[in-house]
C-alpha cells in the first residue's frame, strides 16, 4: 500500500493564479482531511470529509475549496492564490471517520506564492 | 475554547538526559489527546495517546485532569529523539456520527545532544 499519496510535492505560484493540490489514499479511509503547517502556528485544519459526498471547513477554510466525488481522493482547490497560503499542505485520512484519532499523513505538498 | 498550548518552540537536552515536553489543553469535556510526532524527512505520524497508556519508543505521557496536561516524557533522551512533537486534542463532536476533528498545538522541537 502506497498510504496517503500527495502531488506536487513543490510547487510556485504566482499572485492570483489557481491550483489544486492532489491527494489520494489506498486504504479505504472514511476520513479525509487537509492541514496547513506554518512555522510557529502548528497545524491547522483546512477542511475535511467524513465520506464521499461529505465535507465541512475547518478552521483556516478561506480561499479553498474540496470537493469529494469517491473514497480515494480528496483535492484542495486554490481558486487565487495569495502569499498568505504559503505554506505545507498536508492531507491526512483515517480510518472510521477518525474513531481511533490516528491520522495517517501524506509526505506534504511545499507551497510558494509570490 | 478548546486549545492545545505548548509553551516551548525548542527544547535541547543532552543524550541519557530527561525530557519533558508541555502540553496543556483547555476543554469543558471529558478529553481526548495524543501526541504526534514527525522526524527528519519522515511523515507526522501517531506516537501515542493517552487512551491505551502505553509506553512507546520509552516515551510515556499521563494527562492530569487537575492540571490540564499531557506532558510526554521519557527517562533517558536519545540522539534518535530529535523531531518535532506536536500535541493534539480532538474537538467536541460537530457532525452526527462523526468522531470530532483534532486540534493540534503549533509543535516542540526536541533536539537531542550527544
Amino acid at each position: 500500500n502506497a498510504g496517503v499519496t500527495q502531488t506536487p510535492k513543490f510547487q510556485v505560484l504566482k499572485t492570483g493564479q489557481s491550483m489544486t493540490l492532489q491527494c489520494a489514499q489506498d486504504m479505504n479511509h472514511e476520513y479525509m482531511s487537509w492541514y496547513r503547517q506554518d512555522p510557529g502556528m502548528g497545524l491547522r485544519l483546512i477542511h475535511y470529509s467524513v465520506g464521499a459526498g461529505i465535507t465541512d471547513q475547518g478552521e483556516v477554510p478561506n480561499g479553498y475549496n474540496v470537493s469529494r466525488s469517491t473514497t480515494e481522493d480528496f483535492p484542495l482547490r486554490l481558486l487565487s492564490a495569495a502569499p498568505s497560503q504559503t505554506s505545507v499542505y498536508f492531507c491526512a485520512s483515517s480510518y472510521r471517520g477518525l474513531y481511533t484519532g490516528e491520522l495517517f499523513f501524506g509526505e506534504g505538498s511545499r507551497l510558494t506564492v509570490l | 475554547a478548546q486549545r492545545v498550548t505548548q509553551p516551548e518552540k525548542l527544547l535541547s537536552v543532552f543524550k541519557g538526559a530527561p525530557v519533558e515536553l508541555k502540553c496543556n489543553y483547555s476543554y469543558s469535556g471529558s478529553p481526548e489527546l495524543f501526541w504526534y510526532v514527525q522526524y527528519s524527512r519522515q511523515r507526522l505520524q501517531l506516537l501515542l495517546r493517552h487512551i491505551s497508556r502505553e509506553s512507546i519508543k520509552g516515551f510515556t505521557a499521563d494527562l492530569n485532569k487537575g492540571e490540564t496536561s499531557f506532558h510526554l516524557k521519557k527517562p533517558f533522551a536519545q540522539e534518535e529523539d530529535s523531531a518535532m512533537y506536536y500535541c493534539a486534542l480532538r474537538q467536541e463532536r460537530n457532525y452526527g456520527g462523526s468522531q470530532g476533528n483534532l486540534i493540534f498545538g503549533k509543535g516542540t522541537k526536541l533536539s537531542v545532544k550527544p
